[in-house]
């Protein structure tokens, strides 16, 4: 069965440093993942998904993500923090079954960005 | 263009009574899907639609919850009898028709708060 693991429920970040949050999964097929953001009072915003071929992804924001298959991970990294990153990151892997989709997602990590 | 739009943002109702959340998916997306965002549980898939497919209920948490979609577009959780623990955000989110199921990207909407009292 697919599962995700978001380790850490906080990050905090000081303005300008680098951005990490881990992501890890389980699946007993090639998986689709996914990271997502979220802003207060707001929906799910997709930041970038792997599917297949190049294992780093970029996607919006100048966030990034590495597809580590040895390590069963999918990190999102981004070089530089703003203030404007401060909200919460899913990860999320694709369940795919008897022609259902759905999307398994992570606890969650929240960004904080200090001036 | 227009994204997927819930209603209503905020719902307030007493333990007991019915519940209705309305989700407008973005126009020509076949799939819609909704997803309950709590602080215990995280975010659960509930149900899925694909189409006139027979739609994946394998997430509803109880026989008091049902959700339906007319005409392939606007679609309708239902929950009834409400109880505390179905306080919640509920998101629906939708995707369009892919050439490889599982890998297209879900949009969501902004959700609808529920607070059963």
């Amino acid at each position: 069965a697919q599962s995700v693991t978001q380790l850490g429920s906080h990050v905090s970040v000081s303005e300008g440093a680098l951005v990490l949050l881990r992501c890890n999964y389980s699946s007993s097929v090639p998986p689709y993942l996914f990271w997502y953001v979220q802003y207060p009072n707001q929906g799910l915003q997709l930041l970038l998904k792997y599917t297949t071929g190049a294992t780093l992804v970029k996607g919006i924001n100048g966030f990034e993500a590495e597809f580590k298959k040895s390590e069963t991970s999918f990190h999102l990294t981004k070089p530089s923090a703003h203030m404007s990153d401060a909200a919460e990151y899913f990860c999320a892997v694709s369940l795919i079954r008897d022609s259902s989709y759905k999307l398994i997602f992570g606890s969650g990590t929240r960004l904080l960005v200090r001036p | 263009g227009a994204g997927v739009s819930q209603s209503p943002s905020n719902k307030v109702t007493e333990k007991g009574k019915d519940v209705e959340l309305r989700c407008d998916p973005i126009s020509g997306h076949t799939a819609l899907y909704w997803y309950r965002q709590s602080l215990g549980q995280g975010l659960e898939f509930l149900i899925y639609f694909q189409g006139n497919s027979a739609p994946d209920k394998s997430g509803l948490p109880s026989d008091r919850f049902s959700a339906e979609r007319t005409g392939g577009s606007v679609s309708t959780l239902t929950i009834q009898r409400t109880q505390q623990e179905d306080s919640a955000v509920y998101l629906c989110a939708s995707s369009p028709p892919g050439l490889a199921g599982g890998t297209d990207t879900q949009y969501f909407g902004p959700g609808t708060r529920l607070t059963v009292l």
